[in-house]
């Protein structure tokens, strides 16, 4: 059964503590996997697109990494302003056409 | 603000009932998507419109529907709703470039509570 899974649930964070989110898949035809941001009440925001094992890209504190069965999220040197559930996704084919799974996310507080 | 619009913002029914939730998607973006999120659940994937034609089906009950119009807005349909139907209902769009891997910018969602 395809599934994505991410760890830890919560985490919190002093404000520079640097720490990572973890994404594990299992998906048959994987075609890329994504990172968002979700603020409470709102839409996830799009972070990253990863396609293949090996691949990394950043932007600002964050960098996301991809191999063939994971995917983690480093964030360096938090800042409140990082506060946010982090859902990880992943885009697999099927017969029904292209399929979305999303893990449930980590919640992360960053403690001023 | 991710330029993808849904409306209503909040909608109450009761049991039985039927509800459409409308999106418009980013200036240019051809597909559009449809999720529910319920607290114990997360993102569920249900449909995908591209360019007015169904492309891609996840997890959507027979009791819901949806269709994307020449203008490319889409709308959701529910129909003898129940209690568990009660979440926040979520439309994306991305533009087809191509690749077919490609991100999808979200609307801020429609929150439908059932009684």
């Amino acid at each position: 059964e395809d599934q994505v899974t991410q760890s830890p649930e919560a985490l919190r964070l002093q404000e520079g503590e640097s720490s990572s989110l973890n994404c594990s898949y299992t998906v048959s035809g994987l075609r890329g996997l994504f990172w968002y941001r979700q603020d409470p009440g709102k839409g996830p925001e799009f972070l990253f697109t990863l396609y293949s094992a090996g691949e990394e890209k950043e932007k600002e504190r964050l960098k996301a990494t991809l191999t063939k069965k994971e995917s983690f999220l480093h964030i360096t040197a938090p800042k409140p302003e990082d506060s946010a559930t982090y859902l990880c996704a992943v885009q697999a084919t099927s017969n029904t056409g292209n399929q979305f799974y999303f893990g449930t996310g980590t919640s992360l507080t960053v403690i001023p | 603000d991710s330029g993808v619009t849904q409306t209503p913002k909040h909608l109450i029914t009761a049991t039985g009932q039927r509800v459409t939730l409308r999106c418009s998607p980013r200036s240019g973006d051809l597909s559009v998507y449809w999720y529910q999120q319920s607290l114990d659940q997360g993102l569920q994937f249900l449909i995908q419109y591209y360019n007015g034609e169904e492309r891609a089906k996840g997890n959507i009950l027979e009791r819901f529907s949806a269709q994307q119009f020449p203008d490319l807005h889409s709308e959701l349909n529910l129909s003898s709703l129940e209690l568990g139907d009660s979440a926040l209902y979520f439309c994306a769009s991305s533009v087809v470039g191509t690749s077919e891997t490609y991100e999808q910018y979200f609307g801020p969602g429609t929150r439908l509570t059932v009684t």
